[in-house]
């Protein structure tokens, strides 16, 4: 079955570390996302990529770094500069590199910094 | 970012009462796409809108893009519990921008 894995599915780190959250696709899908969700809140745009070896900032990608080495995997780095760094990580990805295609969602990585 | 607001945020219904979630834009949308997340789980595709005036229905749902392509709408007949959930428009552009959301809640 194709489809898009985050690992873990919860993950607990202390303040001041760096983390990272994984996200693979198996869609053959050539754009991916990153965004994130806080609690009874929308989903904010934390970067993108519509092609391999090329990624683009969103609306809040102040503390976090991505790589897009391979089509098939797009993993996120939290880093210690991440002010507020609680909460839920979704990741997506597109057939096209234009929206218009609907974006296919894992089911999410809950981050919890202490 | 150019937001798109939906209203209300938040709407609790009886069970069989119809449900309407609005979603407005203050520029002129290309295309819209509607997601629904059920509680703890991830957002899923439901419905792209992209010409204007446009009505698409799936069983239950009607799916209304306005004539200005600034505005759209979803309206949920005789809701169910299954119908839980929070509904997301999405506004499509370089990147995807969703709406802030509504949160339905359905009891018997």
């Amino acid at each position: 079955d194709g489809g898009i894995t985050q690992s873990p599915k919860y993950l607990f780190r202390k303040e001041g570390q760096n983390v990272t959250l994984s996200c693979e696709q198996n869609l053959n899908h050539d754009a991916m996302y990153w965004y994130r969700q806080d609690p009874g809140q929308g989903l904010r745009l934390i970067y993108y990529s519509q092609i391999v070896n090329d990624f683009q900032k969103g609306d809040i990608a102040e503390g976090y770094s991505v790589s897009r080495e391979k089509k098939e995997s797009f993993p996120l780095t939290v880093t210690s500069a991440q002010k507020n760094p609680t909460a839920f990580y979704l990741c997506a990805s597109s057939m096209a590199p234009t929206t218009s295609s609907p974006l296919h969602f894992g089911n999410g990585t809950r981050l919890t910094v202490t | 970012g150019q937001q798109v607001m939906q209203i209300p945020q938040y709407q609790h219904v009886q069970e069989g009462e119809d449900f309407t979630t609005y979603c407005n834009s203050s520029t002129t949308l290309s295309n819209i796409q509607w997601y629904k997340q059920r509680p703890g789980g991830h957002p899923v595709f439901l419905i792209q809108l992209v010409k204007s005036g446009e009505v698409k229905k799936q069983k239950r749902l009607t799916f209304q893009f306005g004539e200005a392509k600034k505005n759209s709408s979803l309206h949920i007949t005789a809701t169910q519990t299954t119908d839980v959930g929070t509904y997301f428009c999405a506004r499509t552009a370089s990147k995807l921008t969703f709406g802030t959301g509504t949160r339905l809640q359905v009891t018997l």
